[in-house]
């Protein structure tokens, strides 16, 4: 079946500092990837619309400006924490789309910074 | 706006019992459906999905759905228990098109199974 890897898996940072996260789907294409965050005990939530070759688009009350998404090819999006705070601190999850618009899941980042 | 309700954060069954998830959605337009599971340390996987058509939808390791439109509804059974179905589920809902993949997820459910 379709595999989507985070890498890396967990990270710790700094307060300041820029993090950041990769997610590839490994054996198939995704024109569309979609970054989401989890809060502890919580839901996840779309962050944004990651599309091949083009701008992200961000859900309402996203920073674009902290949050940077890049989708550089059709395998690989990538996404930049920017200045980081301990508010920033969560679980990031991707999904990758198949061809038969399928959701592929990756196994998750999580994201400490102290 | 879409959303989902998911009721109770924590099930818990003993192996061949039957297993019922509750899931609640609001949605302005007609939804499509979802239901994830997630293992340790793994990404979500899909369980079965309701896009249109047949209201009752079955899906992997046994599970199934049903779509009630009048209760705004789409709880995921099984008939039976196994020790391997403990997990965390999702129900989320997307309104397809050309948002199909932009899912609104509810706040899981954990399920235990006793032996």
């Amino acid at each position: 079946g379709a595999v989507v890897s985070q890498h890396p898996s967990w990270v710790i940072c700094k307060s300041g500092t820029s993090v950041k996260i990769e997610c590839r789907s490994l054996d198939f294409q995704a024109t569309t990837m979609f970054w989401y965050r989890q809060f502890p005990k919580q839901s996840l939530m779309l962050m944004a619309t990651s599309n091949e070759g083009s701008k992200a688009t961000y859900e309402q009350g996203v920073e674009k400006d902290k949050f940077l998404i890049n989708h550089a090819s059709l395998t690989l999006s990538t996404l930049t924490v920017t200045s980081a705070h301990p508010e920033d601190s969560s679980f990031y999850i991707c999904s990758a789309e198949g061809i038969q618009r399928e959701q592929f899941f990756g196994p998750g980042t999580r994201l400490t910074v102290l | 706006a879409q959303s989902v309700t998911q009721l109770g954060s924590h099930v818990s069954v003993s192996e061949g019992a039957l297993v019922l998830l509750r899931c609640n959605y609001s949605s302005s337009v007609p939804p499509y459906l979802f239901w994830y599971v997630q293992y340790p340390n793994q990404g979500l996987q899909l369980l079965l999905k309701y896009t249109t058509g047949a209201t009752l939808v079955k899906g992997i390791n046994g599970f199934e759905a049903e779509f009630k439109k009048s209760e705004t509804s789409f709880h995921l059974t099984k008939p039976s228990a196994h020790m391997s179905d403990a997990a965390e589920y999702f129900c989320a809902v997307s309104i397809g098109g050309t948002s199909y993949g932009k899912l609104t997820f509810g706040q899981g459910t954990i399920l235990t199974v006793h032996p």
